[in-house]
């Protein structure tokens, strides 16, 4: 355990669906991430908050909306996704988000878009 | 381009042996670091190497820095089969966010 949580661990969905992912950390962190992992791509960097305050959207679609209510709790509302956004979504955490610490990784939610 | 890139691709080994993995790296950097990730699940951190620093050793990872050629590498000693995992080295661009590599397949058989 990595003292970070994401639920669910699995969804699948249709294009016209609307969805939430969430991630919860238990580490006292002040910054969290999303990530996208799809295969044979590298890890791709979506959203960093830190301190509750988003510092990072890499150019990410707006069907990806994040949230994020408090240093501990982070969502990322889906809707109208396309199938190409099937991949390994993980949540990550890290002391802050000043200069680069180690960071901890959620189990990850594994999403299908049919 | 990606900032990271991890050699082999993929490595298979027997138990008892070495793995080394390569990891080679773009712009100016102030640590990298290494993770591991079992299949489908989330990463795990192993080691940061900061760039003043050109090796680090954590029980059986021995990971070395070579500013000069932007270049890393990851040696686990003695493998065994639970090491079978993909291998992810992450650079900081001298930003505050981490770019990951491609990854390194290990897989290491009984």
């Amino acid at each position: 355990e990595t003292g970070v949580t994401q639920t669910p661990r699995h969804l699948v969905m249709g294009m016209t669906n609307k969805k939430s992912l969430k991630c919860e950390q238990h580490l006292g962190h002040n910054a969290m991430y999303w990530y996208k992992q799809s295969a044979k791509k590298p890890l791709e960097l979506m959203f960093v908050y830190n301190f509750k305050e988003q510092t990072e959207n890499n150019s990410v679609p707006s069907r990806f909306s994040p949230e994020c209510p408090n240093s501990s709790h982070l969502f990322l509302h889906l809707h109208t996704l396309q199938p190409e956004d099937s991949a390994l979504y993980l949540c990550a955490s890290s002391r802050s988000g000043q200069g680069v610490n180690e960071q901890f990784f959620g189990p990850g939610t594994r999403l299908t878009v049919l | 381009s990606q900032q990271g890139e991890e050699d082999p691709q993929a490595l298979s080994i027997q138990e008892g042996e070495n793995a080394t993995m390569n990891c080679s790296y773009k712009t100016s950097i102030n640590n990298l670091q290494w993770y591991r990730q079992n299949s489908g699940r989330g990463l795990v951190h192993l080691i940061l190497i900061r760039s003043n620093e050109r090796e680090k050793h954590s029980g059986r990872l021995r990971v070395t820095l070579d500013t000069s050629k932007k270049s890393s590498s990851l040696l686990i000693t003695a493998s065994r089969a639970a090491d079978t995992a993909s291998y992810f080295c992450a650079t900081d661009a001298n930003t505050d966010k981490l770019i990951f590599g491609t990854g390194t397949r290990l897989q290491v058989f009984p």
